[in-house]
């Protein structure tokens, strides 16, 4: 399996309130990247990182922001959470950016209420 | 936009038969097609891929076939067992890994 660790796995916030999700890299890979699932939808990118402090959004970025400070850590901010972000959350890597294939972790279950 | 469409969303096959599911995409420019297979709790785990630079690849009971001219590529699993059970996803990209789109799915069940 990649080292991809997430935290937390599993999570019920309120309306409105904050949430961070992190995701922490063994494999010195360059890029990373936060997906969401939801049913119908299979995997959407929210927000990735091809270096440390560079991001760029994704198809579904909106209510989101991340932060990159070292090459192994990515971070998932909800900054004022909402139901229809209840969601499994996915951080993935990959070694390059042509072709190169994605590696998921295990998931981050949030639910908003 | 891009987009990559994965049909069935549920497939149903008895242990032993085979299952083939099928994807098509939209931007030509894509020459890379990664499989994964999601198991319930778990992430998506790479099970099979194929570059644009071949139409055919193997790996014991999974084949995935390549048709460029058409956009068209499938999984193939043979002697289906029960531990196939699972959430399988196509996907296809281009030259940045950030651009893979996914297809919706399959939810392939596997009845003893």
């Amino acid at each position: 399996d990649a080292g991809i660790t997430q935290s937390p796995r599993h999570k019920v916030t309120e309306t409105g309130t904050p949430v961070t999700l992190r995701c922490h890299q063994t494999e010195n890979h360059r890029y990373m990247y936060w997906y969401r699932q939801d049913p119908g939808h299979g995997l959407r990118l929210i927000h990735y990182s091809y270096g440390v402090k560079d991001t760029d959004k994704g198809e579904v970025s909106d209510g989101y922001s991340v932060s990159r400070s070292k090459t192994e850590d990515f971070l998932l901010t909800l900054e004022s959470a909402t139901s229809s972000q209840t969601s499994v959350y996915f951080c993935a890597i990959s070694e390059g950016h042509s072709g190169n294939t994605i590696y998921f972790g295990e998931g981050s279950w949030l639910t908003v209420v | 936009g891009e987009n990559v469409e994965q049909h069935p969303s549920t497939l149903s096959v008895q242990e032993g038969d085979s299952a083939v599911i099928k994807c098509t995409y939209s931007d030509s420019a894509s020459n890379y097609f990664p499989w994964y297979k999601q198991e319930l709790g778990k992430g998506p785990q790479l099970i099979i891929d194929i570059r644009s630079n071949v139409g055919e690849k193997k790996d014991q009971r999974i084949a995935v076939t390549l048709n460029k001219t058409a956009k068209h590529f499938s999984l193939h699993i043979t002697e289906t067992q029960p531990e196939d059970s699972a959430v399988y996803f196509c996907a296809a990209s281009s030259t940045g890994g950030f651009k893979t789109i996914f297809g919706a799915g399959t939810r392939l069940f596997v009845k003893a």
